[in-house]
């Protein structure tokens, strides 16, 4: 199973801050993908993003959220101005190459907007 | 629109009892299905998946799952549960030919297991 990495961890931060979180995969992918949880609740599509654009976004991924990939590398979620709402694990999800539409996840960040 | 339904929120088996868990999904044609895990405080692993064939799939850990189009269902099984089994489990469906192949997950089953 390939190594999916998210940074930090867990993220506190005060309501109206920007928050970044990022996924660094080990590998060479085709599909990224961000996935939320809100706790106790289901886990839900964000967005997804292929060849360094988005190729599909829910209603929730609002023009509070954007996603890039500013290295080549990392693939990253920024949170521009947070809600109390946005409180949520937030998961990075990855398809390798030749694996078709097999989703491998992150360990997730918590974040926690007070 | 999409959803899948995870009908037990909760459901506790002895350990070294069978289980199964319940999944049934509403899509028009065949979709991709999976099974995954959820430790607490971990990420998601990957279980089993369904993509065409044997509607009969094996996964890790001894699980398994039948695929059964007449029911819409695809319901997750193990012989003999083990106390390390305890855990949240998550069903799941991407829709063939999705320009993203985005997953609709359902809302979860919690496993507990009676020592």
């Amino acid at each position: 199973e390939p190594e999916v990495t998210q940074t930090p961890s867990h993220q506190v931060t005060q309501m109206g801050q920007e928050v970044i979180l990022r996924c660094v995969p080990i590998s060479n992918h085709l599909y990224f993908y961000w996935y939320r949880q809100i706790l106790g609740q289901k886990v839900e599509f964000l967005v997804s993003f292929y060849n360094n654009e988005i190729s599909e976004k829910s209603e929730i991924f609002d023009d509070q959220f954007s996603v890039e990939r500013p290295d080549g590398s990392n693939f990253t979620l920024k949170i521009r101005s947070t809600k109390l709402e946005d409180s949520a694990m937030y998961f990075c999800a990855i398809v390798l190459p030749g694996q078709g539409t097999e989703q491998f996840f992150g360990p997730g960040t918590r974040l926690t907007v007070l | 629109a999409q959803s899948v339904t995870q009908p037990d929120i909760h459901i506790t088996v002895s350990e070294g009892a069978s289980l199964e868990l319940r999944c049934n999904y509403s899509y028009g044609a065949t979709p991709y299905l999976f099974w995954y895990v959820q430790s607490p405080g971990q990420g998601l692993q990957l279980l089993l998946k369904y993509f065409s064939g044997d509607t009969l799939v094996q996964g890790i850990k001894g699980f398994e799952a039948e695929f059964k189009r007449s029911q819409s269902s695809f319901n997750l099984r193990k012989p003999s549960v083990h106390w390390s089994d305890a855990a949240e489990y998550f069903c799941a469906v991407a829709r063939g030919g999705d320009s993203s192949y985005k997953l609709i997950f359902g809302s979860g089953t919690r496993l507990l297991v009676r020592p």
